[in-house]
This record gives C-alpha cells, structure tokens and sequence, in this order.
C-alpha cells in the first residue's frame, strides 16, 4: 500500500498570505496525485488533478506541482473561504490511499 | 447537471446490516467507476474500494473485506453499498464519488451511526 504522508497537520495563516501543503508518497506514483479541499459537513471537493492540473472552476490561486514522490499544493493568496481541510490522494496503484490531511485555519 | 445523490442517515444496532444507494445523473453512468470512501468522526478520508460499472465488478480494500458488498442496478444508474456486521467503529459519513482517474464528483455523504 502506497502510504501518503502530509505535512503539515495544522496551518493558522492570515489572509492574503501564501500557504504550502506538503504530500510524500512512500513510493513512486508519477503524476497520479490529486488533491481535494474539505470545508466542514460538505464533501471533498477536486482541486487539483494530475499534480499539476486545475480542475475546472477552481480559482487560480490554487496550484499544484510535483512528480515522483514528493508534491506540493500552494494557495498564493490565502481567502476566508479557502479555511478547510486539504487532502491529496494517490490513483496509481490499488488500494487507492488519502493522506492524513492538513487543516487550514485563518487567523 | 452532474451528481450523485446518496441515500438518507441510517441507525443501526451492532451486529446489524445496513445498504446504502448512491444513484447518479447526468453523464453515462457506464463511463466513470464509483468509488466508496468513509470518514469517520473527525478523522480522514478512508477510501474503501469501488465497482466497475460497465461490469460490475467490485473489488475492496483489504481492511473490509468480507464485510462489504457493492452492487449496482445500471437500470435505474445506482451503486449500492451494504456492510455487514455492523460494528460501533462503523460510524462515519459514507461517500460515493465517481472516477476516471481521479474523483471529480462525490456525492454528500451517508451517515451511518451504529449504537445500541
């Protein structure tokens, strides 16, 4: 099982800051890893596919970079809105795994 | 448009079994897979397998196996999902959540709450 480490767990960020979220797999998985924004009694939503791909309507201050083992979702410009929890999630191989997430708090 | 729509809340007593619906519209049903993942109360995504719906063929992550069924009844475009020997570690919101290659669209979550 290819295991999804995030880091980090926790980020209190104020608006309009730049925020980065880690994603490391335990093994390679090329550029199949995406990642979905969580907001509280909603479900996931996709943000980013492909590592690197916005999926559509998704604003552009989300982005993704990354291939192999190691990728990174970058919000450059912190919203109120964007306040969730982030996880990113590997379809290269079965079982399909999530990583632990990572909850963004405005300050 | 495209979505998914799930099945209402369920209580169910340990020991019991429960079948959840997730019935889809809008795109050709045959042409995505549907996955099921769970979350547990303020845990993480877990994903739990999923059905090929051009043959319906499921396959299930090892930790439910033996537990879990997922069937589908492309007459009315639903997957269904039901476990057995419902356990109180079984609470949680259940999703559905189409697939080619990556999840773009979920459905809004089942909530099973098993108690006695």
């Amino acid at each position: 099982e290819i295991v999804l480490t995030q880091s980090p767990d926790f980020q209190s960020v104020t608006p309009k800051e730049k925020v980065t979220i880690t994603c490391r797999a335990s093994q390679y998985i090329g550029s199949s890893l995406h990642w979905y924004q969580q907001k509280p009694d909603q479900s996931p939503k996709l943000l980013i596919k492909f590592a690197s791909q916005a999926f559509s309507g998704v604003p552009s201050r989300f982005s993704g970079s990354g291939s192999g083992t190691d990728f990174t979702l970058t919000i450059s410009s912190l919203e109120a809105e964007d306040a969730a929890t982030y996880y990113c999630h590997q379809s290269s191989n079965f079982p399909f795994t999530f990583g632990g997430g990572t909850k963004v708090e405005i300050k | 448009q495209v979505q998914l729509v799930q099945s209402g809340s369920e209580l169910k007593k340990p020991g019991a079994s429960v079948k959840v619906s997730c019935k889809a519209s809008g795109y050709n049903f045959n042409s995505y897979s549907i996955h099921w993942v769970r979350q547990a109360p303020g845990q993480g995504l877990e994903w739990m397998g999923w059905i090929n719906t051009k043959t319906g063929n499921p396959a299930y992550a090892q930790d439910f196996t033996g537990r879990l069924v997922f069937s589908l009844d492309t007459s009315v475009s639903t997957t269904y999902l039901q476990i057995s020997s419902l356990k109180a570690e079984d609470t949680a919101v259940y999703y559905c959540a189409r697939e080619k290659n990556y999840m773009d669209v979920w459905g809004k979550g089942t909530t099973v709450t098993v108690s006695s």
